[in-house]
């Protein structure tokens, strides 16, 4: 079975601290990767998509990726308590267009 | 990122009846469009894949007459949830690809009294 997997949290970060969020995958054929945000009673917002080796970065959000570890992070530096809000992890199994979704990490940023 | 938009945000109704959610890309083509439901603190589920032209993919345990959906264009899908009852009520949220990329609406909570 094909499974993306996620520290629940919660995670607590003090303000301008950096947050890692972490998340594996067990298929090895996976290509590209997706972090979302996703506020209390709001649907989820794509903030990252990665596709190689290495690190990705997009103002103060880092995406890193293993493919040989199965592993994909993302970084926030600098945390802001708007950054409260659980993250997913979300894979398309090689050749499958569905989205498959970690469980989520709930972030929050203590000011 | 792409737009994608939904209607109504928000439903009450009796149950029973029937309700129908629009899912909308504004500022792009959507060959393929998903719909998902999410229960409180619950992560995503997805239901079913919407594909212009064709009958939707439902996923495993997802009944077809309860929740119908049709992708009559390139830029709508819809969503009817016949019969709703209490258990029913959830926040449906539905998504569009682009290339390689999802897109979320902003969801629809529905309330069945």
């Amino acid at each position: 079975q094909k499974e993306v997997e996620q520290n629940s949290g919660p995670l607590s970060v003090p303000e301008g601290a950096i947050a890692s969020l972490n998340c594996t995958y067990s298929d090895r054929g996976s290509q590209s990767f997706f972090w979302y945000r996703q506020y209390s009673g709001k649907s989820p917002e794509l903030i990252m998509s990665i596709y190689s080796n290495g690190d990705k970065e997009d103002g103060r959000f880092t995406a890193q990726l293993n493919k040989a570890s199965q592993y994909v992070s993302l970084l926030i530096r600098d945390s802001q308590p708007s950054d409260s809000a659980t993250y997913l992890c979300a894979v398309p199994y090689f050749g499958n267009e569905k989205l498959t979704f970690g469980t989520g990490t709930r972030l929050t940023i203590i000011p | 990122g792409a737009v994608v938009s939904q209607h109504p945000s928000r439903v009450i109704c009796k149950s029973g009846t029937s309700v129908k959610i629009e899912c909308r890309s504004l500022d792009f083509q959507a060959t393929t469009m998903f719909w998902y439901r999410q229960f409180p603190k619950q992560s995503l589920m997805l239901m079913a894949t919407s594909n212009e032209g064709s009958k939707a993919t439902y996923e495993q345990g997802v009944e077809k007459d309860k929740f119908l959906i049709n992708h009559a264009s390139l830029t709508l899908s819809t969503l009817t949830v016949t019969s709703a009852h209490p258990e029913d009520s959830s926040f449906y949220i539905c998504s569009a690809r682009v290339i390689n990329e999802q897109f979320f609406g902003p969801g629809t909570r529905l309330t069945v009294l």
